[in-house]
């Protein structure tokens, strides 16, 4: 079965600094990969996708993702983040109709 | 077009409660599911249904029952509420054919 790691559990980045958030996987064809979003008291929003192809995604909000086979990883960058970026950050795998997520970085931004 | 719609929004239950957990689509989506998420354990896949009159088990199964009698809602039902029920339900839902799932708000539940 597919899992997904998300191996920091909370990153504290200074405002106008990068960020990068990582994420492994584990499965074995090529995966549909995903980072979504979700700021407090809210729902859950696609930040950008992976299917095949390029494997530097760009998505919204000045994020991307790069997917590396060879490390079976699709971690998500962002290069200045702004206040807003405060929240939680889902790495996803889709399969059979469904999605397997990883357990979430919460991401602080200090001023 | 609302999109996924939730409701409630919120509820506390006392132990043995039964309810129901609403979840509507207004864009004839196939595909519905229900995840729960808690601290530390990201989402977790309840149940789903890939149309009218077909659902499915999912990572989280036991105490929910599901049944999907139309395209648009997919209601999730609580038979006896416990406290390890205690979390915050999502409904997803997606086109047939495609990965990208639209999340409602969210039900944020607590069983005392």
């Amino acid at each position: 079965a597919q899992s997904v790691t998300q191996p920091d559990i909370h990153i504290t980045v200074s405002e106008g600094a990068s960020l990068e958030l990582r994420c492994n996987y584990s499965y074995g064809a090529t995966p549909y990969l995903f980072w979504y979003v979700q700021s407090p008291g809210q729902g859950l929003q696609l930040l950008l996708k992976y299917f095949s192809g390029d494997t530097l995604v760009q998505g919204i909000k000045g994020f991307e993702a790069e997917f590396k086979r060879s490390q079976s990883s699709f971690n998500l960058r962002k290069p200045s983040v702004h206040w807003s970026d405060a929240a939680e950050y889902f790495c996803a795998v889709y399969n059979d109709y469904k999605l397997s997520f990883g357990a979430g970085t919460t991401v602080t931004v200090r001023a | 077009n609302a999109g996924v719609t939730q409701t409630p929004k919120f509820q506390v239950l006392k132990t043995g409660q039964s309810m129901t957990l609403q979840c509507a689509q207004d864009m004839n989506h196939e595909y519905m599911s229900w995840y729960r998420q808690d601290p530390g354990m990201g989402l977790r896949l309840i149940h789903y249904s890939v149309g009218a009159g077909i659902t499915d088990q999912g990572e989280v199964p036991n105490g929910y029952n599901v049944s999907r009698s139309t395209t648009e809602d997919f209601p999730l039902r609580l038979l006896s509420a416990a406290p390890s029920q205690t979390s915050v339900y999502f409904c997803a839902s997606s086109y047939s054919g495609s990965t990208e799932a639209f999340f409602g708000q969210g039900t944020r539940l607590t069983v005392v």
